[in-house]
């Protein structure tokens, strides 16, 4: 079946403009994660989503950092007014929410983005 | 806050041979997952294996093991007999495991770069 779809696969972009990153989950996954990956560094989470509905944003570095799902399914990320310090690569899981159980997260081949 | 710190940035095995991966983690929980994740330059993360913090017996995955020492906050991956397409970054995560209405957020390491010398 369809694993975690992530487009772009690659973003340049210049400093000061703004780009979205989309993910696809896996059909049937109420849970979404978006992690960032920058170079010489682990994976760093920046948000959650339940649903529609985000309830842990903990992670995301500033106001110009935001993210949406609809119809429990798509999500995108947004970075506003990029700055460099944002290159990095994006990844997305998603994963089944049933409760006091082992849930395992499925990642997709993550967005690969450059400011210059 | 939970870290999670891997020491080895590096490391380098001969084919067929074992190598041993190093990983340290701080948290107040008792109930918790900890994770070995492999990421080849394709960029996806593929699960290696995974330990729940309860299970005393080290989990095995074919070649692959871990020594889960949960005194000394310790969780080793050990790979037997490496094959060429061992070679990729090695992230070591872990996530609460309280999940009833919380987020099961991966906290990750740095990573180790492995690399399998034919």
């Amino acid at each position: 079946g369809a694993g975690v779809s992530q487009s772009p696969s690659n973003k340049v972009t210049e400093k000061g403009k703004d780009v979205e990153l989309r993910c696809d989950p896996i059909s049937g996954h109420t849970a979404l994660y978006w992690y960032r990956q920058s170079l010489g560094q682990g994976l760093e989470f920046l948000i959650y989503f339940q649903g529609n509905s985000a309830p842990d944003k903990s992670g995301l570095p500033s106001d110009r950092f935001s993210a949406e799902r609809t119809g429990g399914s798509v999500s995108t990320l947004t970075i506003q007014r990029t700055q460099q310090e944002d290159s990095a690569v994006y990844l997305c899981a998603s994963s089944v929410r049933g409760g006091y159980s082992y849930n395992e997260q499925f990642f997709g081949p993550g967005t690969r983005l450059t400011v210059l | 806050a939970q870290t999670v710190t891997q020491s080895q940035p590096e490391m380098s095995v001969q084919e067929a041979e074992t190598v041993t991966l190093s990983c340290t983690y701080d948290t107040s929980e008792s109930d918790y997952y900890l994770f070995w994740y492999k990421q080849p330059p394709s960029r996806q993360m593929i699960l290696v294996i995974r330990q729940e913090a309860y299970k005393q017996q080290n989990a095995t995955e074919n070649r692959f093991s871990v020594n889960f020492q949960k005194a000394a906050k310790s969780f080793s991956l050990k790979i037997s007999d490496s094959q060429l397409g061992d070679a990729a970054m090695y992230f070591c995560a872990y996530r609460n495991g309280d999940l009833q209405g919380g987020s099961e957020k991966l906290v990750f390491g740095k990573g180790t770069k492995l690399t399998v010398n034919p």
